[in-house]
């Protein structure tokens, strides 16, 4: 089965500018989740998906948002770049049917802001 | 709201020596509880799991966990410590009406001397 996978896995963007990451789950996942990992602040949650609905929302400004689609794959959207937006985002997908199941991350997306 | 204590930032271990890294977490009812390793600029890979049943939880690579609700903590453990061990350890809980917003721990690095 193959694993998560996130692409782009590195980018560079200027301040300013909008950026889209892409996730894409283990089959028959359902549930997609975000991270972003920061030296500073670790990992936190930035929302997840589940079946085209967001369920739940972590502490970010509205310039994160996201999306899932049918096929259960998953972007992210990040406006207005600021400096501390360069992070390690972090995909996981799951099962998802149940209260809390297990997370599979994929290898993430290094973002540089510059 | 849950939330997760690791109290050791950095931790050095000689190679073939015992190892524990402590893991506290603040939550009401029956927390699901993880860890999760990180090597360096790679995705997190789960070690084990507790959900419920046996509260001593065995997980891959040799790595064991002990639940004791008593005193909130959910230490890792591994009798015999490999080079290749070094890497960024989580621990991470959810609760079953969060789904799977899971809160992690800030991490302890390993660092395995020969």
């Amino acid at each position: 089965k193959a694993g998560v996978t996130q692409t782009p896995r590195y980018l560079i963007k200027t301040r300013g500018q909008q950026v889209t990451l892409s996730c894409s789950p283990i089959s028959g996942h359902r549930s997609v989740s975000w991270y972003q990992q920061t030296p500073g602040q670790g990992l936190q949650f930035l929302f997840e998906y589940f079946s085209e609905t967001q369920r739940n929302k972590g502490n970010f400004p509205g310039r994160f948002s996201g999306r899932q689609f049918s096929n259960s794959r998953s972007e992210m959207n990040v406006s207005t770049l600021e400096l501390g937006d360069s992070a390690l985002y972090l995909c996981a997908s799951s099962i998802g049917t149940s209260g809390v199941s297990e997370q599979f991350f994929g290898p993430g997306t290094r973002l540089t802001v510059l | 709201a849950q939330s997760v204590t690791q109290p050791d930032i950095h931790i050095t271990v000689s190679e073939g020596a015992s190892l524990e890294l402590r893991c506290n977490y603040s939550y009401g009812a029956t927390p699901y509880l993880f860890w999760y390793v990180q090597s360096p600029g790679q995705g997190l890979q789960l070690l084990l799991k507790y959900f419920s049943g046996d509260t001593l939880v065995q997980g891959i690579k040799g790595f064991e966990a002990e639940f004791k609700r008593s005193q909130s903590s959910f230490n890792l453990r591994k009798p015999s410590v490999h080079w290749s061990d070094a890497a960024e350890y989580f621990c991470a809980v959810g609760a079953e009406a969060s789904y799977q917003k899971v809160t992690f721990g800030t991490g302890t690095k390993l660092q395995v001397i020969p």
